[in-house]
């Protein structure tokens, strides 16, 4: 049974970097075939896609979000890491990190538990 | 702004059926699979309908999918109290902005 769960800072000040892991049991992200993602929720709202990886390293991400994203993977600790730069209070929310059976689908079978990250002084 | 538009709440009684609507365009829905996720309460979003139509193991007969167009639906028959949540439809889309997009959700109130 894979199992997903995120990790990092629960308070992050604006103008800074959030940063957070995604640790992956049960599976080996190395063995391909999946694209490992980040997706958030904020407080209240609805669910929106930020980008993901695949074990080769290669990403995408939501145009939205691109010039503040990074998406890496760190297949010998079988973890990938969301790092979002500037943030400001409308960086608040639940972060996911999923894992999509096609990429560009949205076919996430595992998610994690997420992770509430707040953006404040 | 969600690109994919549910009506934001639905409800029945036990044993009734609900149906949630999940429109789109040509970009999205109408060139790629939808995927429906329930949200209980406090929980991460949980896989319930895959590529239009399709139930996970585990995912009861009661939930079903269908797409027709730019449009797609999710029906919950045999209402149960269990099944109040949130549900989201998703789906890739092909804009010049590509990427993944959820509906606006739908909270489903079993009265």
């Amino acid at each position: 049974q894979v199992q997903l769960q995120e990790s990092g800072p629960g308070l992050v000040k604006p103008s800074q970097t959030l940063s957070l892991t995604c640790t992956v049991s049960g599976g080996s992200i190395s063995s391909g075939g999946y694209y490992w993602t980040w997706i958030r929720q904020h407080p209240g709202k609805g669910l929106e896609w930020i980008g993901y990886i695949y074990y080769s390293g290669s990403t995408y991400y939501n145009p939205s979000l691109k010039s503040r994203v990074t998406i890496s993977v760190d297949t010998s600790k079988n973890q990938f890491s969301l790092r979002l730069s500037s943030v400001t209070a409308a960086d608040t929310a639940v972060y996911y990190c999923a894992r999509d059976r096609t990429g560009g689908s949205c076919y996430f079978d595992y998610w994690g538990q997420g992770t509430l990250v707040t953006v404040s002084s | 702004q969600s690109v994919l538009t549910q009506p934001p709440s639905a409800s029945g009684t036990p044993g009734q059926r609900v149906t949630i609507s999940c429109s789109g365009s040509s970009s999205n829905i109408g060139t790629n699979y939808v995927y429906w996720y329930q949200q209980l309460p406090g929980t991460a979003p949980k896989l319930l309908i895959y590529r239009n139509n399709q139930r996970p193991s585990g995912v009861p007969d009661r939930f079903s999918g269908s797409k027709s167009g730019t449009s797609a639906s999710l029906a919950i028959s045999g209402l149960r109290s269990e099944d109040e949540a949130d549900y989201y439809c998703a789906t890739w889309d092909d804009s010049l902005s590509a990427a993944g997009v959820f509906g606006t959700g739908t909270k489903v109130t079993v009265l």
